[in-house]
C-alpha cells in the first residue's frame, strides 16, 4: 500500500522568504502526486498536480513542486511567501487499484506561518 | 469552485444515535468520497462511490454506510454514533475518465458525538 510521509508538522517563515514543504512517498511504481492547500475552516484546494512528464509542475498561487523519483519525492516550493499563503498543505498520492479506482492517500499536514 | 455542498455543516448529537451526513454535487462527476480530518492524522478515507449504487469501503470504514442512489448524492451514515467518530466530515468528487485528475472538496461537516 502506499503512504505519504510530510516529515515537517509546522514551518514559520517570514513573509518575503522562501519556502519549501517536503513530501517523502512510498509506492513500487510512480504514483499520481497532488499537493492541497486548507485555509482555516475551509476544504481542501488543489494546488498542483504531478502524473507524468517535466518533473518540474507549476500551478496555482505562485506554487511549484519538483518530483524527483530517486528520493521519491515531492516537495512543495515557492520563492517568495505572502502573509495570505498561512494555511495547512496536504500532500496525497494516488494510484489505480485493480479495480481500476482511483485510491487517494493524505500526509499528516504541514502548517505554516507566516510572519511580518 | 465546484459545486459540492455538505448538509448540515455542523451537528452536535448523542453517542448512541444515528446520524446521516449528506453530500451534494452539481458537476455530474462519478467518483466520490467521504473523509474524515482529525488532528495529527491528515485526511482519512471512510467509503468511496465508483457510480450509482457503487460503493466500496476506505481505510476507517468501521462503524459507517454509505449509499449512493443518484449520481449527485452521497450519504454517509453512523449508526450508532460514538465519541471517536467526532471529526470534521469532508466529501469530495474526481471525475472518472483515463487519468486521475485530483479531487475537489466540499465545506466539511463538524461533527460532535457527546
Amino acid at each position: 500500500a502506499q503512504s505519504v510521509t510530510q516529515p515537517d508538522i509546522h514551518i514559520t517563515v517570514s513573509e518575503g522568504a522562501s519556502l519549501e514543504l517536503r513530501c517523502n512517498y512510498s509506492y513500487g511504481a510512480t504514483p499520481y502526486l497532488f499537493w492541497y492547500v486548507q485555509s482555516p475552516g475551509q476544504g481542501l484546494q488543489l494546488l498542483l498536480k504531478y502524473f507524468s512528464g517535466d518533473t518540474l509542475v507549476q500551478g496555482i498561487k505562485g506554487f511549484e513542486a519538483e518530483f524527483k523519483r530517486s528520493q521519491s519525492s515531492f516537495n512543495l516550493r515557492k520563492p517568495s511567501v505572502h502573509w495570505s499563503d498561512a494555511a495547512e498543505y496536504f500532500c496525497a498520492v494516488a494510484v489505480m487499484n485493480s479495480g481500476g479506482y482511483q485510491k487517494v492517500t493524505f500526509g499528516t499536514g504541514t502548517k505554516l506561518q507566516v510572519i511580518p | 469552485d465546484a459545486g459540492i455542498t455538505q448538509s448540515p455543516r455542523h451537528k452536535v448529537t448523542e453517542t448512541g444515535t444515528p446520524v446521516t451526513l449528506r453530500c451534494h454535487q452539481t458537476e455530474n462527476h462519478r467518483y466520490m468520497y467521504w473523509y474524515r480530518q482529525d488532528p495529527g492524522h491528515g485526511l482519512r478515507l471512510i467509503h468511496y462511490s465508483y457510480g450509482v449504487k457503487d460503493t466500496d469501503k476506505g481505510e476507517v470504514s468501521d462503524g459507517y454506510s454509505v449509499s449512493r442512489s443518484k449520481t449527485e448524492d452521497f450519504l454517509l451514515t453512523l449508526e450508532s454514533a460514538t465519541s471517536s467518530q467526532t471529526s470534521v466530515y469532508f466529501c469530495a468528487i474526481s471525475e472518472s475518465g483515463t487519468g486521475v485528475v485530483g479531487e475537489s472538496f466540499g465545506p466539511g461537516t463538524r461533527l460532535t458525538v457527546l
